[in-house]
Order: C-alpha cells, then sequence, then structure tokens
C-alpha cells in the first residue's frame, strides 16, 4: 500500500531564506507526483507537477525534484517570502491499476518569518 | 474559467440530518473527485468519476454515504443521516489528461460541514 510522508510537519524560517520540504513515498511505481500548496480556509493549489521520467520541475523560485528510485521527492523554494506561509502537501499518483487517484501526504506548515 | 465550484462553503447541521454537497467541475474535464480533510486523517479520497461513472468508491467510509453524477456539469455527495464524526472540509477536484500527457487535479474551494 502506497503511503506518502512529509517531513517535519511544521517549520518556521526567517525572509529571505532557501528552504527544502521534503516528501517521501514507499512504492516506486508512480505515474507522477504533484506538489500543492494550500492556505488556512482554502483549497489545494497545484504548484508544479512531475511526471514519473521527470527529474525536475521549476516556477519561479520554486523547484521541485524526484527520485523515484529512492521514493523521494524536495520542494526548493529560494529567498522565502512570508507570502510563502501555508501548508504545502505532495501527492503521488500509483501506477497500480491504472488508477487516476492521487495519495496525499500530511503536509508541511511553513511559517516565513518577516 | 471559473475553476471548480463547490457549495455551500460552510455547513452546519445537526446530529442525523441529511447533508448534500454540491461540485461544479472545470468545464471539459472527465475525472471528478471528492476528498475529505481532517486534522486527524489528513487528505483522503472517498470516490471519484470518469465521465460521469463511479470508478473507485473504496474510500466512502460508510453506507451513509452517497456520490453521484447526472451529468458531466454536476455531482453530489450525499451523507444521510449525519454524524458528529463526519466533520471536516469536503473538497471536490476535476482533471483532464491534457495533449502532453500531463495529468494534474484542480481543487475546489471546499464546503466545511460541522455536524452538532
Amino acid at each position: 500500500k502506497q503511503e506518502v510522508t512529509q517531513i517535519p510537519a511544521a517549520l518556521s524560517v526567517p525572509e529571505g531564506e532557501n528552504l527544502v520540504l521534503n516528501c517521501s513515498f514507499t512504492d516506486s511505481a508512480i505515474y507522477n507526483l504533484q506538489w500543492f500548496r494550500q492556505d488556512p480556509g482554502k483549497g489545494l493549489t497545484s504548484l508544479l507537477l512531475i511526471q514519473s521520467s521527470q527529474r525536475e520541475q521549476t516556477s519561479g523560485r520554486l523547484n521541485a525534484s524526484l527520485d523515484k528510485s529512492s521514493g523521494r521527492s524536495t520542494l526548493y523554494i529560494a529567498a522565502s517570502q512570508p507570502g510563502d506561509s501555508a501548508t504545502y502537501l505532495c501527492a503521488v499518483r500509483p501506477r497500480m491499476d491504472s488508477s487516476y487517484k492521487l495519495i496525499f501526504g500530511s503536509g508541511t506548515r511553513l511559517l516565513v518569518r518577516p | 474559467d471559473a475553476g471548480v465550484i463547490q457549495s455551500p462553503r460552510h455547513e452546519v447541521t445537526e446530529m442525523g440530518q441529511e447533508v448534500t454537497l454540491r461540485c461544479k467541475p472545470i468545464s471539459g474535464h472527465d475525472y471528478l473527485f471528492w476528498y475529505r480533510q481532517t486534522m486527524m486523517r489528513g487528505l483522503e479520497l472517498l470516490i471519484y468519476f470518469n465521465n460521469n461513472v463511479p470508478i473507485d468508491d473504496s474510500g466512502m467510509p460508510e453506507d451513509r454515504f452517497s456520490a453521484k453524477m447526472p451529468n458531466a456539469s454536476f455531482s453530489t455527495l450525499k451523507i444521510q443521516p449525519s454524524e458528529p464524526r463526519d466533520s471536516a472540509v469536503y473538497f471536490c477536484a476535476s482533471s483532464a489528461v491534457s495533449g502532453s500527457g500531463l495529468y494534474e487535479q484542480y481543487f475546489g474551494p471546499g464546503t466545511r460541514l460541522t455536524v452538532t
């Protein structure tokens, strides 16, 4: 059974710092991995999607990497800003049964202090 | 496009009452997903549809929960009778496979359900 873990559960950093959020998954048989952002009381916003054949994806100050063989992904945020404060979730789409479901981690709650 | 639309945004009801949550997916998307988010269990998939047909309902907690998708632009999640442990935020998401084979889910704002 696919399980997704995110460590740490919470992170507090000063503004301007570069930071890395971690995501690990137990079964490397995945179609893709997706990083989301969730603001308090809001829905999820997709940040980056990495296909299983890709190693990384970049969007602005965000860079996501994928090491499928080791079951790991990282989300790198450069020059963090208070507006980056949110919960970040990763999710994998398992290759099992050609399913279109996503399995989510429990998220990392990020606080960027001014 | 307005994105995924959910209604109501907040629902407070008493135990034993019927609750109906509604979702309008993004036009042209052929997959629709219902998720539930709680502090204890995180984000869990309840059921998903493809072309209005339920594909996987293994996450539906019990018979009190039912979901329908009568057409491509509307879906409902019904809880009857509701219980306090059903209190959670319920999200609807939709997706479609792009021409390049990418598959990305887009989420609605959620319905916060409180059962007293």
